[in-house]
C-alpha cells in the first residue's frame, strides 16, 4: 500500500510569483485535504476536495486554490505569493470526506523571499 | 469557535519514564480526535483515531483517552525511549467533520 506522496520536497519563490504543489494520495482513499503549517505552530486547514469538487474550506483567501483529478491526486496553487506564505504545505487524504482518520504526506517547504 | 490547547509545550525526561501529554478543547460536542508525530521537518504520522464514543483508544506503548465533557485528552507513552522524541499533536475534527483543527503541540525530547 502505497502512502500519501507530495511534490516537490523544497521549493524557493519571489514574491509576487505563483507556486503548484502536487500531493498522490493513498491507494484507496478519495478524500485530499491540504494543511498550511507555520513554523512553531499546528497545521492550519486550507481546503479539501472529495470526488473532484472543493468540500470545505478553511480561512484562507481565493489565491489558494486547488484541483483534485480523476485519480483522487490533488494540486495545491497559490498565487501573488507573500512573505507570509513560507510555510510547511501538508497534504492528507482520507478514505471518505468526514470524521475518518486522515494519513499525511512528508510535505513540500516553501520558501517565499 | 473551537480551539485546541497542548500543555505543556515542551516535555524532558529520562528514558524509561511514563509519561501523559495534554490535550484541551474548548467545545465540548466534538466529534473524532486525532493524535500524531512529528518529527522535525517532516509530515505527519498518525497514532491514535479515537472516535466520539470511545472513550480510549491503544496501540503498542500508547494510550489515547478522551473525556468529552471535561474537553480533554491525553496521550499516555508507557516506558518512554529515545526514539519517541519527537512533537505530538492532538487535532478534533471540527462540525462539519471534514478539517482538523490542532494544537500547537507539546515537543517531547527523551535522554537515555
Amino acid at each position: 500500500e502505497t502512502g500519501v506522496t507530495q511534490s516537490p520536497t523544497h521549493l524557493i519563490k519571489t514574491r509576487g510569483q505563483q507556486v503548484t504543489l502536487r500531493c498522490s494520495s493513498q491507494s484507496g482513499h478519495n478524500t485530499v485535504s491540504w494543511y498550511q503549517q507555520a513554523l512553531g505552530q499546528g497545521p492550519q486547514f486550507i481546503f479539501q476536495y472529495y470526488r473532484e469538487e472543493e468540500n470545505g474550506r478553511g480561512n484562507f483567501p481565493p489565491r489558494f486554490s486547488g484541483l483534485q483529478f480523476p485519480n483522487y491526486s490533488s494540486e495545491l496553487n497559490v498565487n501573488a505569493l507573500e512573505l507570509d506564505d513560507s510555510a510547511l504545505y501538508l497534504c492528507a487524504s482520507s478514505l471518505g470526506a468526514r470524521l475518518d482518520e486522515q494519513f499525511f504526506g512528508p510535505g513540500t517547504r516553501l520558501t517565499v523571499l | 469557535k473551537q480551539e485546541v490547547t497542548q500543555i505543556p509545550a515542551a516535555l524532558s525526561v529520562p528514558e524509561g519514564e511514563n509519561l501523559v501529554l495534554n490535550c484541551s478543547f474548548t467545545d465540548s460536542a466534538i466529534y473524532n480526535l486525532q493524535w500524531f508525530r512529528q518529527d522535525p521537518g517532516k509530515g505527519l504520522t498518525s497514532l491514535l483515531l479515537i472516535q466520539s464514543s470511545q472513550r480510549e483508544q491503544t496501540s503498542g506503548r500508547l494510550n489515547a483517552s478522551l473525556d468529552k465533557s471535561s474537553g480533554r485528552s491525553t496521550l499516555y507513552i508507557a516506558a518512554s525511549q529515545p526514539g519517541d522524541s519527537a512533537t505530538y499533536l492532538c487535532a478534533v475534527f471540527n462540525q462539519a467533520g471534514t478539517a482538523l483543527i490542532f494544537g500547537k503541540g507539546t515537543t517531547l525530547s527523551v535522554s537515555s
